[in-house]
């Protein structure tokens, strides 16, 4: 089964707008860890935001913030006033057992002007 | 520099050679991750390492893969006999703590002819 699902392949936003990337993961691991990426052309990866398994409140950074639903097992990205840098590749993932992160397939973001 | 460092930044080598690969963490970071991201299988875990014992090497794909980490700091990935399958963007990742969010280098773009 895969531990870490991300639904859409590509998603297109107007500038300014805000725009959710959706990601729902599976773990059997009480205390777990929720990490998104991103991947600019470029092929570095930046660290976005994390949100622990125990943590009460979402996790805000800025323009990102996280919608994480535990019973649902959801960890979506929401990106608020999306600029031209934002188009990017975005990849959710997951540390369970404190080791290793495991990710998902992506989703490549597209903003327009 | 401040970052994770990683050289070189590309190789191109022949089928069957050795190649090694070199990450240089952000000082001070005890946990220090390898991963391999490749167009058909996504972003794979390799190796974990917790200053310089190696507690998970799960993902290392067969034998002719091997790391190690000396002084807590400098980590080394070598692939023997390399195979075109090998072909990949190599990254290293290194987090203050075990279980903390990751930060990644640039990568090593490996190419087997």
């Amino acid at each position: 089964a895969q531990k870490i699902t991300q639904t859409q392949p590509g998603m297109f936003v107007q500038e300014k707008e805000a725009v959710t990337l959706d990601c729902t993961y599976d773990t059997s691991d009480p205390s777990y860890g929720l990490f998104w990426y991103k991947q600019p052309s470029s092929g570095e990866m930046i660290f976005l935001i994390y949100q622990g398994s125990y943590d009460q409140q979402n996790a805000t950074e800025g323009r990102y913030s996280l919608n994480f639903q535990k019973a649902r097992k959801s960890a979506n990205l929401v990106i608020s006033a999306s600029q031209l840098g934002d188009s990017a590749m975005y990849f959710c993932a997951m540390m369970e057992y404190g080791n290793k992160l495991v990710f998902g397939a992506g989703t490549i973001l597209r903003v327009k002007s | 520099g401040a970052g994770v460092s990683q050289s070189p930044s590309n190789k191109v080598t022949e089928k069957g050679k050795d190649v090694e690969l070199r990450c240089d963490p952000i000082s001070g970071h005890t946990a220090l991750y390898w991963y391999r991201q490749s167009l058909g299988q996504g972003l794979e875990f390799l190796i974990y390492f917790q200053g310089n014992s190696a507690p998970d090497k799960s993902g290392l794909p067969s034998d002719r893969f091997s790391a190690e980490r000396t002084g807590g700091s400098v980590s080394t990935l070598t692939i023997q006999r390399t195979q075109q399958e090998d072909s990949a963007v190599y990254l290293c990742a290194s987090s203050l703590l075990r279980g903390k969010p990751q930060h990644f280098g640039d990568g090593t773009r490996l190419s087997i002819l």
